[in-house]
């Protein structure tokens, strides 16, 4: 299958501070990335759906001015937690949509973040 | 009526032994119908992906699609203790893709 590369694996850092996530497809283009948050023991929640060259449309109760999201082009999104607190702890998982593969969304390995 | 059901499970099979995972969705103009495993603290991976009516085999996994019932399934043979994991049933809605919230197997040694 396809490779979405996500980057770092594990981040910790102090609250109040920001946190950028990156999700690169490597060898395909996606023009629709996505990003999804799971808590321990439970299910994926998409957070956002990103577009290549567009804004990013969040889920209801995601706030976009806390979680920003840039797709600045066609292998890449970042997501940036801004002014983390210690709730955001959490997996964040990105996913990226092949659309010469029926639209398969292909997994990053996902990103523990940890907020003191 | 949730988008894409599964029952939550734990589903305990005896290894060798056939594990039957199953999934409603309501949206009946869904096309594209996935399975993906994911592993305590892993991301999910996909593992089968279906689209028309029937069964679609690939190694000891076999998914089936019935859409007059709103319904599809995974079947795995032989399970193995390494089968044990979380498999979430996802189902396209436009351009996105909704998961049900997961069946946690576990294969019995």
């Amino acid at each position: 299958g396809a490779v979405v590369s996500q980057h770092p694996s594990w981040v910790i850092c102090k609250s109040g501070t920001s946190v950028k996530i990156e999700c690169r497809s490597l060898d395909f283009q996606a023009t629709t990335m996505f990003w999804y948050r799971q808590f321990p023991k439970q299910s994926l929640m998409l957070m956002a759906t990103s577009n290549e060259g567009s804004k990013a449309t969040y889920e209801q109760g995601v706030e976009k001015d806390k979680f920003l999201i840039n797709h600045a082009s066609l292998t890449l999104s970042t997501l940036t937690v801004t002014s983390a607190h210690p709730e955001d702890s959490s997996f964040y998982i990105c996913s990226a949509r092949d659309q010469e593969a029926k639209n398969i969304q292909y997994f990053g390995a996902g990103t523990r973040l940890s907020v003191l | 009526q949730k988008e894409v059901e599964q029952n939550s499970g734990p589903l305990s099979v005896p290894e060798g032994a056939i594990a039957s995972l199953n999934c409603t969705y309501s949206d009946r103009v869904s096309q594209s119908f996935f399975w993906y495993r994911q592993y305590s603290g892993k991301s999910p991976e996909l593992i089968m992906s279906i689209y028309s009516n029937g069964d679609k085999e690939d190694g000891r996994f076999t998914a089936q699609l019935n859409k007059a019932s709103q319904y599809v399934s995974l079947l795995i043979r032989d399970s193995q203790p390494s089968d044990s994991a979380t498999y979430l049933c996802a189902v396209n809605r436009g351009d996105k893709i909704i998961f049900g919230k997961g069946t946690r197997l576990h294969i019995l040694p």
